[in-house]
């Protein structure tokens, strides 16, 4: 039962650049989330995709783009990264839209932009 | 829009000792509400969720936590503390039709001494 995995776990990269968080869940969950976890603001929803080719803005989505070509699959590319983006990012999916239904997170994706 | 307030920023208790973490939200029709726990490099883990019913949910590792609609609280206890429980804990509210988009809390810091 491999979940939710997360990739690359550690990063560290230029400002500029363009990064890639990729997230592949193995549950065929519908739902599926991007957060960011930053001291002081718990985790706040950066994007959400309902289904495959389906995604909708979170709280905090400047900067971020997704993508959603498969139902396992959620990567989330910072176009051109800047220090605020420095983070721990968490994927997570949730198996409907059912507000009470659990999310299951992965193990984070930590993004240092230097 | 739904908030999460979690008063304690740090709480440090005696292994064996009780435990009780603060949460409280604003919602205007009943929320459903989540406890999650973050392990030190980890992602996040459910302890348990309320969204209808008893008041009273008990969760796994044997943490429990009370819906109190006058109060707009859904404080998390545990009767004995024991030193595996040192984490972070995360309050979350969903709302009804929101899509699994949860609000989270800002977390508290549990150390527990030896």
């Amino acid at each position: 039962d491999a979940g939710i995995t997360q990739s690359p776990r550690y990063k560290i990269t230029e400002t500029g650049r363009q990064v890639t968080l990729m997230c592949h869940q193995t549950w065929s969950h519908s739902y599926m989330f991007w957060y960011r976890q930053d001291l002081g603001h718990g985790l706040r929803l950066i994007y959400y995709s309902a289904a495959a080719d389906i995604t909708d803005k979170g709280e905090v989505p400047d900067g971020y783009v997704v993508s959603r070509s498969k139902t396992e699959n959620f990567p989330l590319t910072l176009e051109s990264a800047t220090r605020s983006q420095t983070s721990v990012y968490f994927c997570a999916s949730s198996e409907s839209v059912f507000s009470a239904n659990t999310i299951y997170f992965g193990e984070g994706s930590w993004l240092t932009v230097v | 829009a739904q908030s999460v307030t979690q008063p304690d920023i740090h709480i440090t208790v005696s292994e064996g000792a009780s435990l009780e973490l603060r949460c409280n939200y604003s919602y205007g029709a009943t929320p459903y509400l989540f406890w999650y726990v973050q392990s030190p490099g980890q992602g996040l883990q459910l302890l348990l969720k309320y969204f209808s019913g008893d008041t009273l949910v008990q969760g796994i590792k044997g943490f429990e936590a009370e819906f109190k609609r006058s109060q707009s609280s859904f404080n998390l206890r545990k009767p004995s503390v024991h030193w595996s429980d040192a984490a972070e804990y995360f309050c979350a509210v969903g709302r009804t039709g929101g899509g699994n988009k949860l609000t989270f809390g800002t977390g508290t810091q549990l150390k527990v001494e030896l």
